[in-house]
């Protein structure tokens, strides 16, 4: 069965860097990884986005290694407003072959001031 | 409008009874997605619409839940018979295309439905 899978928890002190990797072994070929943060009470919202290699932008980077079957989300200098769900998204191919729009089931990030 | 507009916010409803949520995705938007959330879970995926296509209904968990999507817009998520399992936050995306290919997904608020 097509899964993602990540860390349920996290916990970090302000100011550290922070790594969170997303496995998914079966991801579509040529699709992109994207992931998303959530806070209580609200809808996910776009972080960041990428297809290979190394992926830069003002809020977070993402790491890509070559296979592509793993992705892992790097924020800088965390705060204690990160304190949030962080989720990734991939399209996978399940045993069957058809493609399906998965979720992982997200990780909890707890910033310790 | 803005950003994915969905409605009502919040719905308190007796179990039995059916509920209809609305989602207006952005405009232009030709993708539009339907996820469930349960309190303190992941997201769950319900049914995807793109384009004129025959929507990817592979997600819904039983057949009292239906959805349709009007004019390549408007989408509504209907719920019959509602059970307490039902309960969970149902949330509305949309993006420009196909959402893999570089395409963003965006979320709306989501709908807060408690059956009692």
């Amino acid at each position: 069965l097509a899964k993602t899978t990540q860390p349920i928890s996290m916990d970090s002190y302000e100011g550290q860097e922070v790594n969170i990797t997303c496995s998914h072994n079966n991801i579509a070929t040529n699709d992109y990884i994207t992931w998303y943060q959530q806070f209580p009470s609200q809808g996910p919202r776009f972080i960041i986005q990428g297809y290979k290699t190394k992926v830069t932008n003002e809020v977070a980077s993402l790491f890509i290694p070559a296979d592509r079957k793993s992705s892992t989300l790097s924020l800088p200098r965390v705060s204690l407003s990160d304190t949030a769900v962080y989720y990734c998204l991939v399209g996978l191919y399940s045993g069957a072959g058809s493609y399906q729009l998965t979720f992982g089931k997200g990780t909890k990030l707890s910033v310790i001031p | 409008g803005a950003g994915v507009s969905q409605s009502p916010s919040n719905k308190v409803t007796e179990k039995g009874k059916d509920v209809e949520l609305r989602c207006d995705p952005i405009s232009g938007h030709t993708a539009l997605y339907w996820y469930r959330q349960s309190l303190g879970q992941g997201l769950e995926f319900l049914i995807y619409f793109q384009g004129n296509s025959a929507p990817d209904k592979s997600g819904l968990p039983s057949d009292r839940f239906s959805a349709e999507r009007t004019g390549g817009s408007v989408s509504t998520l209907t719920i019959q018979r509602t059970q307490q399992e039902d309960s969970a936050v149902y949330l509305c995306a949309s993006s420009p295309g196909r959402v893999l290919s570089g395409n963003t997904i965006y979320f709306g608020e989501g709908s807060w439905l408690t059956v009692v």
